[in-house]
């Protein structure tokens, strides 16, 4: 079975910050590799997804995600974050062909205006 | 989006007492699946189902808990005999495949909280 882990669960950062979070995960075949964001009060919704081709994705809101192979990572990253990014981020994970997923315990991060 | 719909979205139980939640797929979506969030932890995978048809349950807890997804209505995930452990927030996703190329929509989760 796959497992997920996300590191600094509570991240606080200043408005133009760059934010990055990392994720890694324990599984050796083929993986689907995702990120969600949580906003307060709303339901999870898809940043960005990984299944084959360049390793670099590009989400939603900014965000880019990078898969490396070698190092069971997809970490996600922005430039500068604003005060809307305010929300709790997953990362997920899924065997090939399938849609269940594997959840990280979240990042819960808060930008200051 | 707003397209899957779990209710209720707060529900407080006793203990002993029977949970029933209920999750309306978005339109056009047969593939459900449920995860459970214990504090302080990820969503867990429970249950997928497809209409009329539990397809994984290899996350559901063996006793109290089971799910059913009819051919019409809601999905329900019903929790017998509910304990504080059960305590979590519940949610549902929908999609129209089970390939991940077929995104999975969230709904905005049911938190159950027994006293």
């Amino acid at each position: 079975a796959q497992s997920v882990s996300q590191h600094n669960h509570h991240v606080i950062l200043s408005e133009a910050a760059s934010l990055e979070l990392g994720c890694n995960y324990s599984y050796g075949g083929t993986v689907n590799l995702f990120w969600y964001v949580q906003y307060p009060g709303q339901h999870l919704q898809l940043l960005l997804k990984y299944f084959s081709g360049d390793p670099l994705v590009k989400g939603i809101k900014g965000f880019e995600a990078e898969f490396i192979k070698s190092k069971f990572s997809f970490n996600l990253r922005k430039p500068s974050v604003q005060w809307s990014d305010t929300a709790e981020y997953f990362c997920a994970v899924s065997s090939y062909g399938n849609n269940r997923l594997a959840f990280g315990k979240g990042n819960q991060v808060v930008v200051i205006p | 989006n707003a397209g899957v719909m779990q209710n209720p979205r707060h529900l407080v139980r006793r203990r002993g007492q029977e949970a029933r939640l209920r999750c309306s797929p978005m339109k056009g979506h047969s593939h459900v699946y449920w995860y459970r969030q214990l504090p302080e932890e990820g969503l867990k995978f429970m249950v997928y189902l497809q209409k009329e048809n539990i397809i994984d349950e290899s996350g559901m807890p063996k006793e109290r808990f089971s799910a059913e997804f009819p051919k019409e209505g809601p999905s329900i995930l019903r929790i017998q005999q509910v304990v504080r452990g059960d305590s979590a927030a519940y949610f549902c996703a929908s999609s129209q495949g089970e390939s991940p190329l077929a995104e999975a929509f969230f709904g905005q989760g049911t938190r159950l909280t027994v006293v």
